[in-house]
């Protein structure tokens, strides 16, 4: 498969659930981010890996965990969340230092917090 | 930090019309100005980007052009078609070049386009 992919594509969790979202890049890419996009807000970035380490994190809660194991994935573990962090959740990749700063934006994981 | 105003939130246009849509930016080091494209049910999609060294660029139907001077930039579709009907976003970086693109973005317009 080509480009950025994320699993599961929707996600329904009570509040005392653990659980982990994946995105895959096949672009080659040294770069990847989370985003948050809710109705009627603009996307928020949650979290940036760049060359697998960590250079920004927006003030994000702690139940919102990240995991950059190697350049190609990324992973969002979630846990005690709350109703308010229901939205559609964005992973993106580009290439750090490159002559395009394009980000490719995955399908996203609708997440629903009962 | 930086903050990025887009208007309208929403326009409502007839086949063939022009479409346009306005964005501010608050960091005068931004250097970088993609807008994206996200269909209903799909993911954001980048369809034109410019850079603060240059005051227009244009790719068919769409142009952006940008005033540094006074922080704005804009969107403007021509021959508006019933697949342009969408959400468009624009966002603003001062990151061009580097280790990371952050990203800040507008809170996006849905553009519908009439046939």
């Amino acid at each position: 498969e080509t480009g950025v992919t994320q699993t599961p594509r929707h996600l329904v969790m009570g509040m005392t659930n653990k659980k982990s979202l994946k995105c895959e890049q096949h672009l080659g890419h040294n770069a990847m981010y989370w985003y948050k996009q809710s109705a009627k807000k603009p996307l928020e970035l949650m979290f940036v890996y760049s060359l697998e380490e960590r250079v920004e994190n927006n003030s994000v809660p702690s139940r919102f965990s990240p995991e950059c194991p190697n350049s190609s994935h990324l992973f969002l573990h979630l846990h005690t969340l709350q109703p308010e962090d229901s939205a559609l959740y964005l992973c993106a990749s580009s290439q750090a230092g490159g002559r395009s700063n394009e980000q490719f934006f995955g399908p996203g994981t609708r997440l629903t917090v009962l | 930090g930086e903050n990025v105003e887009q208007h309208p939130s929403t326009l409502s246009v007839q086949e063939g019309d022009s479409a346009v849509i306005k964005c501010t930016y608050s960091d005068s080091a931004s250097n970088y100005f993609p807008w994206y494209k996200q269909e209903l049910g799909k993911r954001p999609q980048l369809i034109i980007d410019i850079r603060s060294n240059v005051g227009e660029k244009k790719d068919q139907r769409i142009a952006v052009t940008l005033n540094k001077t006074a922080k704005h930039f804009s969107l403007h579709i021509t021959e508006t078609q019933p697949e342009d009907s969408a959400v468009y976003f624009c966002a603003a970086s001062k990151n061009y070049g580097g280790a990371t693109n952050k990203l800040i973005f507008g809170t996006g317009t849905l553009l519908a386009v009439q046939p």
